[in-house]
């Protein structure tokens, strides 16, 4: 079975500063996708950024990118010059056919 | 196009009740997906439908069950509550999560509370 870890239960950032995400997960599969979401405080859950096993290149949405590492199955992700609104739960996911997981979570709080 | 909308947004039942909560896709959305996410378990898979069937199923008891229309809004159903069923039921829709290049959208929830 999948799993998916987000070792950094909560984490803090000052305004406008880098903060990185980790997140690891544990496959026999070669082809799936990852998924980083985020839900804001009593707010829906949105897609920040997604990225394909099969690409080397890491995915890149504005403000947010990843270190995607197959071989140490390890999917960080980094959010650039942090804003207030950027404060929120953070997923990290793994998905198969028919199947997604996700981590635990990790609670960003970005500090004025 | 409009969300993945949930009905309705917030629930209170007391146990040995049973519930459902209802969940409209995307527009061409053919897949939905549900998920309980609750403080201490965070987010777990409950059980996904394409074309009115289910395709894959979490590890919940069979309390928790059920269905997709053929306009593919879906319902859930969770007979005999228990105190520990309180959580916030998500659904998502995607076109097709069989197919490696989907992404998932999510609704609001719905806040179940059962005393």
């Amino acid at each position: 079975a999948q799993t998916v870890t987000q070792s950094q239960p909560e984490m803090s950032v000052q305004e406008a500063e880098t903060v990185t995400l980790s997140c690891t997960y544990d496959t026999s599969e070669n082809n799936y996708y990852l998924f980083w979401y985020k839900q804001p405080p009593s707010r829906q859950m949105i897609l920040v950024i997604r990225q394909e096993a099969y690409k080397q290149q890491n995915a890149t949405e504005n403000r947010f990118s990843v270190n995607f590492q197959k071989a140490a199955k390890s999917f960080s992700l980094k959010i650039s010059d942090s804003q207030l609104g950027d404060t929120a739960m953070y997923f990290c996911a793994f998905s198969r056919v028919n199947d997604m997981r996700f981590g635990a979570g990790t609670r960003l709080t970005v500090k004025p | 196009k409009a969300g993945v909308t949930q009905t309705p947004r917030y629930l209170i039942k007391t146990r040995g009740q049973q519930v459902t909560l209802s969940c409209s896709p995307i527009s061409g959305h053919r897949s939905v997906s549900w998920y309980q996410q609750t403080p201490g378990q965070g987010l777990q898979f409950l059980f996904e439908y394409f074309s009115e069937t289910q395709r894959n199923k979490g590890n919940f008891p069979g309390r928790f069950s059920g269905r997709q229309f053929s306009n593919s809004r879906s319902e859930m159903n969770v007979s005999t509550l228990e105190l520990g069923d309180s959580a916030l039921y998500l659904c998502a829709s995607s076109l097709d999560l069989a197919e490696r290049t989907d992404t998932q959208y999510f609704g609001p929830g719905t806040r179940l509370t059962v005393l």
